[in-house]
């Protein structure tokens, strides 16, 4: 059983283009995450949701916008996508304070 | 500032042999967790080995232990007897309060590690 999966796995669009990457995890975990690792492997926090609400939101540009419609789920839109926004997008969650991230294997977004 | 520092980009080891891969961190939070991720070629965040900041003695999980070095503000992550698979990409990380009750973790860049034959 898969605990936090992602879908898709790989996803190439056109610059302009609006889309999104869905996660869930099975670990009944309230707290979950989204993370951007770029071309030089560099992890940075994006977004982090408890209980569905949102509860950091790192500077991230507007044309992203995560939803979670209950505490097992957190969605990603990105509208409007740029080059730059070629990365890999991980989703994690949480338990307990102490606990590591488990994380989802990761979407691979590019942008041409 | 950063505030997780991994200096070494890359790092060579022959199997069998013991490794030490470096970070060192930066937080005023007198609570907060430690911990390194394995990132294999395959592109998974495994999680290894987490040191909490009142924790006494340094964590070990089979081959991994962790140099816990609170007033140096350093977590190292020692590898014993190496073997191929642990070819990876090693990340440290560092949980601490963003606002009450909740928590950023926090990355390194990463440390490279190529175990030869």
């Amino acid at each position: 059983d898969t605990a936090v999966s992602q879908t898709p796995k790989y996803l190439v669009t056109q610059m302009g283009n609006d889309k999104s990457i869905k996660c869930e995890q099975n670990l009944g975990h309230d707290t979950m995450y989204w993370y951007k690792q770029d071309s030089k492997k560099f992890l940075k926090i994006m977004f982090s949701y408890n209980n569905k609400e949102l509860i950091i939101n790192e500077t991230v540009p507007n044309r992203f916008s995560p939803k979670s419609p209950d505490k097992a789920h957190l969605n990603l839109h990105i509208n409007s996508l740029e080059l730059g926004d070629s990365a890999v997008y991980f989703c994690a969650s949480r338990g307990l304070v102490n606990s590591p991230l488990h994380f989802g294997n990761g979407t691979r977004l590019t942008v041409t | 500032a950063q505030k997780i520092t991994q200096t070494q980009p890359g790092m060579f080891v022959q199997e069998k042999e013991a490794v030490t891969l470096d970070c060192t961190y930066d937080t005023s939070d007198p609570s907060y967790g430690l911990f390194w991720y394995k990132q294999p070629s395959s592109g998974e965040m495994i999680f290894l080995i987490y040191q909490g900041s009142y924790d006494q003695q340094n964590a070990t999980e089979g081959r991994y232990s962790l140099n816990f070095q609170k007033a140096r503000k350093s977590a190292n992550l020692v590898i014993s007897a190496s073997q191929l698979g642990d070819s990876a990409m090693y990340f440290c990380a560092m949980r601490e309060s963003f606002t009450s009750g909740t928590y950023k973790y926090i990355f390194g860049t990463g440390t490279r590690l190529k175990v030869l034959a």
